[in-house]
């Protein structure tokens, strides 16, 4: 039943890899969002997508790429992985651009 | 500098005290949301608030968006172990599409 699921819960690689993070939702939403969380939990928005558009934080390398197969999911892909790129990456959702953002319970990102 | 400075970043009270977070900015919003985030888990979403000077409550929280809709705060009344998290407000910047800016965050431990 859990409405915005993320996998994995936790990644830990090499630095200079690719991976992907899965997003999923089931709340019928047509809005979903990518936050990057770093270790002093400031949440930064990443990217929010929805069937018209993609708006992208224009402070996100672009090794990191949206990929939405279908309306309820939004998968991050990122190419070359950093140590910097170490934090908690969450997932969210929303119906329309104002209304509330529901969560998933994020994605612990570890970078050797 | 961050577009939303929250104060203060740490409190530890003890159960049955009141407390008050502040979100502050020099900018103006459409609306803002606080969010409170347990650890391990994602921000859920408490209350958003819409109106300069409008007043919400959620049982002993109490919100309010000031009149100017540059800032917010938070109170909590009788304060009880399971208000312990991280607080979050996050502002929607008018014309900026479906982007919410996160606040700095409070950490709040009640101590029973």
């Amino acid at each position: 039943d859990t409405a915005v699921s993320q996998t994995p819960k936790y990644l830990v690689t090499q630095m200079g890899n690719d991976k992907s993070i899965k997003c999923e939702q089931n709340l019928g939403h047509d809005t979903m969002y990518w936050y990057k969380q770093d270790s002093k939990k400031f949440l930064k928005i990443m990217f929010s997508y929805n069937n018209k558009e993609l708006i992208i934080n224009e402070t996100v390398p672009n090794r990191f790429s949206p990929k939405s197969p279908d309306k309820a999911h939004l998968n991050l892909h990122i190419n070359s992985l950093e140590l910097g790129d170490s934090a908690v990456y969450f997932c969210a959702s929303s119906q329309g651009d104002q209304g509330p953002q529901h969560f998933g319970d994020g994605t612990r990102l570890s970078i050797l | 500098t961050q577009l939303l400075e929250q104060s203060p970043q740490f409190l530890s009270i003890q159960e049955g005290e009141n407390l008050t977070v502040y979100c502050n900015s020099s900018s103006v919003f459409s609306s803002l949301q606080w969010y409170r985030q347990e650890p391990g888990e994602g921000p859920v979403l408490l209350v958003t608030v819409v109106t300069g000077g409008e007043v919400k409550k959620l049982k002993r929280l109490t919100f309010q968006f000031g009149d100017a809709r540059k800032d917010s705060s938070l109170h909590i009344t009788a304060a009880q172990p399971g208000d312990t998290g991280l607080y979050l407000c996050a502002g929607e910047r008018p014309n900026t599409g479906n982007q919410f800016y996160f606040g700095t965050g409070t950490s709040l431990t009640v101590i029973p």
